[in-house]
């Protein structure tokens, strides 16, 4: 069964400072997707950046890239530069391809950025 | 164009009545899943629908919970005999039925029922 997990319920970054988030993932199907989300206070759901599992090379989408260590089964999203309208709640999420399954989301990070 | 459309925004019912949530996807987009999401929590995946048919209804709570979606369009959750534990955000989300393309959400529906 597909799973995934962040293990940072809360995390606080300087202004300007770049920001790790953990993600690690379980999964049998070869070929999946991993999907990167910010959910601010308003609640709206913002997508950030996608990562396949045959790509090659890491994402990268402005400010925001993807450290993806397949044998590791983990889809860290790196931002860099942090600024305060990044603070927010991330989700990291994913779905299994094979089957078209179901998009599972973990438990989420909430980031605050320090002026 | 337009985005996933949900509605009410918000609804307040009392215990024990029955509720109807609508989802209005992205045009053409076939793909159309429910979400719910409790105060400060994850989301919790309720059910999948690929055009009418729902293939995955396994994060469905209890069999107070149903869905349907008709035309391959609007999707309605349907909750009876609401209880206050239902109380939370429900977000629907559509996308193209392409493996990396992401879900679009919608703004949700705030549930609170006393």
């Amino acid at each position: 069964a597909q799973k995934i997990t962040q293990t940072q319920p809360g995390m606080f970054v300087q202004e300007k400072e770049a920001v790790t988030l953990d993600c690690t993932y379980d999964t049998s199907d070869p070929s999946y997707g991993l999907f990167w989300y910010k959910q601010p206070s308003s609640g709206e759901m913002i997508f950030l950046i996608y990562q396949g599992s045959y790509d090659q090379q890491n994402a990268t989408e402005g400010r925001y890239s993807l450290n993806f260590q397949k044998a590791r089964k983990s889809a860290n999203l790196v931002i860099s530069a942090s600024q305060l309208g990044d603070s927010a709640m991330y989700f990291c999420a994913m779905r299994e391809h094979s089957s078209a399954s179901k998009i599972i989301f973990g438990s989420g990070t909430r980031l605050s950025i320090r002026p | 164009g337009a985005g996933v459309s949900q509605s009410p925004s918000n609804k307040v019912t009392e215990k024990g009545k029955d509720v109807e949530l609508r989802c209005d996807p992205i045009s053409g987009h076939t793909a159309l899943y429910w979400y719910r999401q409790s105060l400060g929590q994850g989301l919790e995946f309720l059910i999948y629908f690929q055009g009418n048919s729902a293939p995955d209804k396994s994060g469905l709570p209890s069999d107070r919970f149903s869905a349907e979606r008709t035309g391959g369009s609007v999707s309605t959750l349907t909750i009876q005999r609401t209880q206050q534990e239902d109380s939370a955000v429900y977000l629907c989300a559509s996308s193209p039925y392409e493996g990396n393309s992401p879900l679009h959400f919608g703004n949700g529906t705030r549930l609170t029922v006393t």
